[in-house]
């Protein structure tokens, strides 16, 4: 198993472009979610899904579209970069979150934005 | 008031030496909670769970305290390989409710 794979793994983008962040799971794992880490800020949640089909607004979602149309792929859109989204980007799955498990997290996306 | 609250450090402690990390968090409605270890530039991984009853597993002991709303990490006999960024976690049982503190960092040094 691959776990969860995440790409890029770098980007830097202009103000006002756009680009999606991929994230793939091979774990069968319904809930899948990204998350931005940011210094002094903690692991802030955009979005997630807790299946195929079903997707919902985290804390911070503005500035960044999902959708999951299989339960593989969860990819990130950002759809006019901006500076405030110069971050790194994680994606996470879990089997089930509301039954504590834990999340698995792919290796990361450093996102710059010019 | 931040739902969960940790001191950044560092805390820097020689080799062999005994640490411990407090994280205070708010919503007493708060389910259940997590250590995550973070080494620089690499992404979390699930450390231990945190029970009511304190769990320990080899060298790290979790303890949970309701009452004053708050959870300890203790690492003993620290070795150099601890050094990474320690993450406490709550989860309020649903879906979206997985909150992270920004992360206490230990240096273990010789």
């Amino acid at each position: 198993n691959a776990g969860v794979t995440q790409t890029p793994k770098f980007q830097v983008l202009k103000t006002g472009q756009s680009m999606t962040l991929q994230c793939a799971q091979d774990m069968n794992h319904e809930y899948m979610s990204w998350y931005r880490q940011d210094p002094g800020m903690g692991l802030r949640l955009i979005h997630y899904s807790v299946g195929a089909g079903i997707t919902d607004q985290g804390e911070v979602p503005n500035g960044y579209n999902v959708s999951r149309s299989t339960t593989e792929d969860f990819p990130l859109r950002l759809l006019s970069a901006a500076p405030s989204q110069t971050s790194v980007y994680f994606c996470a799955s879990s089997y089930d979150i509301s039954v504590n498990e834990k999340l698995f997290f792919g290796s990361g996306t450093q996102l710059s934005v010019l | 008031r931040k739902e969960v609250e940790q001191d950044p450090g560092p805390f820097n402690v020689p080799e062999g030496a005994t640490v411990a990390f407090n994280c205070t968090y708010s919503n007493s409605a708060s389910q259940s909670f997590f250590w995550y270890r973070q080494d620089c530039r690499k992404e979390p991984k699930l450390l231990m769970s945190v029970y009511s009853s304190g769990n320990e597993d080899g060298r790290f002991t979790a303890q949970l305290n309701r009452a004053s709303q708050y959870i300890s990490l203790l690492i003993r006999d620290s070795k150099l390989s601890d050094s990474a960024t320690y993450l406490c976690v709550k989860n309020t049982g649903t879906a979206s409710k997985l909150t992270f503190g920004t992360g206490t960092r230990l240096q273990v040094t010789l």
